[in-house]
């Protein structure tokens, strides 16, 4: 089956670090995105990863271990408008069409 | 480059009507995905076009739910009749050949009264 699992919400302070981890099961692997998605308006693209190890950009950082099936996206220096839904996906080339697979997003709410 | 647009916006209609909406996407992007997000949840792929062809719609109610992208570019989704659990944001996407990042538009939201 396929199946992509991220916290629902989190809460963290202005300034701070925050880690949003985001849990893989598909039938095929071929990278792994995250998106940015602001309320009412439409996701937009963070990071790709399809190789293990860190890639930084910025302020945002992305992490995956294919083995363990799992990711983390690392935001720096919070700031306010950081307040948005970050949603986990995963290209799977078994699925017609290289599909991506979203999960159903982490909600972060950044507070003063 | 100028983004993927979409129209209508917003859109209300009651159960059992007809609605349609439409897709332009990035110049030149040959892929074309149209996605239905409900409230809460993340993105879920209805159907794929590569080029004016169809490379997947598994999950496309295709009791209801038609799509088409006539000469490649352009392309529209129709709900005939609407439910009211069809009440969601559809997001249509695209990508390049050679890319993998998908580029989204602005989404159309249907309520169904």
């Amino acid at each position: 089956g396929q199946n992509i699992d991220q916290p629902t919400e989190m809460t963290a302070t202005e300034g701070a670090i925050v880690q949003i981890n985001c849990t893989y099961q598909t039938s095929g692997f071929n990278g792994l995105f995250w998106y940015q998605q602001h309320a009412g308006e439409a996701p937009t693209f963070l990071s790709y990863n399809v190789l293990d190890g860190l890639e930084e950009k910025g302020r945002f950082s992305s992490f995956l271990s294919r083995s363990k099936g799992y990711s983390y996206l690392l935001l720096k220096e919070l700031q306010m408008k950081d307040s948005a839904s970050y949603l986990c996906a995963v290209r799977d080339p078994n699925a017609g069409g290289f599909k991506t697979i979203f999960g159903a997003g982490t909600r972060l709410f950044v507070k003063a | 480059e100028a983004g993927v647009a979409q129209s209508p916006r917003y859109k209300i209609i009651e159960k059992r009507q007809s609605v349609a909406f439409w897709c332009n996407p990035i110049s030149g992007h040959a892929t074309l995905y149209w996605y239905q997000q409900i409230l809460g949840q993340g993105p879920k792929l209805l159907i794929q076009f590569q080029n004016n062809g169809v490379v997947d719609d598994s999950q496309l109610p295709k009791d209801r739910f038609s799509a088409e992208r006539l000469k490649g570019v352009d392309s529209t989704l129709k709900i005939q009749p609407a439910k009211l659990e069809d009440s969601a944001v559809y997001l249509c996407a695209c990508r390049s050949g050679g890319a993998y990042e998908q580029f989204f538009g602005p989404g159309t939201r249907l309520t169904v009264l």
